[in-house]
């Protein structure tokens, strides 16, 4: 089965600042999906971004980008101009084009915005 | 509005009690998928159903049942054999294999504790 590692359990920015979260996974695919899901103290999920592995360009929405680096299995999100409103646990997740449409999630990054 | 509910939002039940958790969907979605969230492990999937009338056991299916009689609801019965069952349940939707959408979206979440 895939496996999503975030490696960072918490995570601290100051307001306007810009920070970046970690996501890497292990898989033998070549085409599957990749997501940063966002959820804040109402622990409503929320998807923030996603990211074709067949496309080469890095998604972008807004003040969030993703880095995706497919060769070393690395897809890291990037929040410029962090706002108080970006403070939740954030997730990386896989989606497995073969397995029955399964999505694999990672075990999130808290991530804290100070005024 | 289309989205998924989930009801209740607490839910208290008493050791050696099954319980079910209800999950509704108007999206029109073929897929639908039940998680665990607990403190540190991020979500772990318990079933998935790609099609009325089918499903499939994800990771940690061991003492739960579930059902998809109809294409909008998907049921999940906790069942006295589940060792930890307080936990925060999360249910999923997505629209299969439609290559245009292909995240999943979330309710809001039922969060059950069993004394």
């Amino acid at each position: 089965a895939q496996t999503v590692t975030q490696s960072q359990p918490e995570m601290s920015v100051q307001e306007a600042e810009t920070v970046t979260l970690s996501c890497t996974y292990d898989t033998s695919e070549s085409d599957y999906y990749l997501f940063w899901y966002k959820q804040p103290p109402s622990r409503q999920m929320i998807l923030v971004i996603r990211q074709e592995a067949y496309k080469q360009q890095n998604a972008t929405e807004n003040r969030f980008s993703v880095n995706f680096q497919k060769a070393a299995k690395s897809f890291s999100l990037k929040i410029s101009d962090s706002q108080l409103g970006d403070a939740a646990m954030y997730f990386c997740a896989y989606r497995s084009t073969n397995t029955g449409n399964q999505f694999y999630f990672g075990t999130g990054t808290s991530l804290t915005v100070i005024p | 509005d289309g989205g998924i509910t989930q009801s209740p939002k607490y839910l208290f039940r008493k050791e050696g009690q099954n319980v079910t958790l209800s999950c509704e969907q108007n999206l029109n979605h073929d897929a639908m998928y039940w998680y665990r969230q607990d403190p540190g492990q991020g979500l772990r999937l318990i079933y998935y159903s790609q099609i009325v009338n089918d499903f499939q056991k994800g990771d940690i299916a061991e003492g739960y049942s579930v059902s998809r009689e109809k294409k909008e609801s998907f049921p999940l019965t906790v069942t006295s054999a589940q060792k930890n069952p307080t936990a925060f349940y999360l249910c999923a939707s997505s629209p299969g294999t439609s290559p245009t959408s292909y995240e999943q979206y979330f309710g809001p979440g039922t969060r059950l504790t069993v004394t």
